[in-house]
């Protein structure tokens, strides 16, 4: 069965440290993973998606298969980057997205 | 271009009672997911609708239904209520099924006494 599974509920870092938000998969097939984030009072939307390997808002994400991971790093953290972040998988059918429970990134400042 | 929309924001109903839920797309989308988010479970997907067809379907009972209609827009209805029903339900859209982006609305809350 496919889950996601994101450890940490709440994450708090320093301005300018790193940032790393850990999300863990099983799915049995090929999944294409996604970053969700939303800012307070603000709506769900999409930071990046594994596929396009890009940077967005100074995040990146590496699906490692081998360990089932698709991690979110960035190396300095802003105060404008605390925000809920969810990990989601998509199944390779179909468009039924699986989210991960979220966590909670607090910077301070 | 006008996000995606829900109606009503917020509801409250009793055990027992039905609801009915709107979304409407971003123009153009016409793909149509529905989401059930609790503190407990997170997102959980319902279902999605694709040219007024149900294509895909989570793991919710009978209860949950949907549909949607030639403009796109999407219903979402609850019968017999549950105090386990109160939730955020947040509908998302996207210009075709399997595109990346899914534009999410804001969601009704429902509560369920």
């Amino acid at each position: 069965a496919q889950r996601v599974t994101q450890p940490e509920k709440l994450l708090s870092v320093f301005k300018g440290a790193p940032v790393e938000l850990k999300c863990n998969y099983s799915y049995s097939g090929s999944p294409e993973l996604f970053w969700y984030v939303q800012y307070s009072r603000q709506r769900l939307q999409l930071l990046l998606r594994h596929i396009s390997r890009e940077s967005i808002k100074g995040f990146t994400a590496d699906l490692n298969k081998g360990e089932t991971s698709f991690h979110l790093k960035k190396p300095f953290a802003q105060e404008e980057d605390s925000a809920m972040y969810y990990c989601a998988l998509r199944a390779n059918t179909g468009n039924q997205f699986y989210f991960g429970t979220g966590t909670s990134l607090t910077v301070i400042p | 271009k006008a996000g995606v929309t829900q109606t009503p924001r917020y509801l409250i109903k009793t055990r027992g009672q039905q609801v009915t839920l709107s979304c409407s797309p971003i123009s153009g989308h016409r793909s149509v997911s529905w989401y059930q988010q609790t503190p407990g479970q997170g997102l959980q997907f319902l279902f999605e609708y694709f040219s007024e067809t149900q294509r895909n379907k989570g793991n919710f009972p009978g209860r949950f239904s949907g549909r949607q209609f030639s403009n796109s827009r999407s219903e979402m209805n609850v019968s017999t209520l549950e105090l386990g029903d109160s939730a955020l339900y947040l509908c998302a859209s996207s210009l075709m099924m399997r595109t990346d982006t899914q534009y999410f609305g804001p969601g009704t809350r429902l509560t369920v006494l």
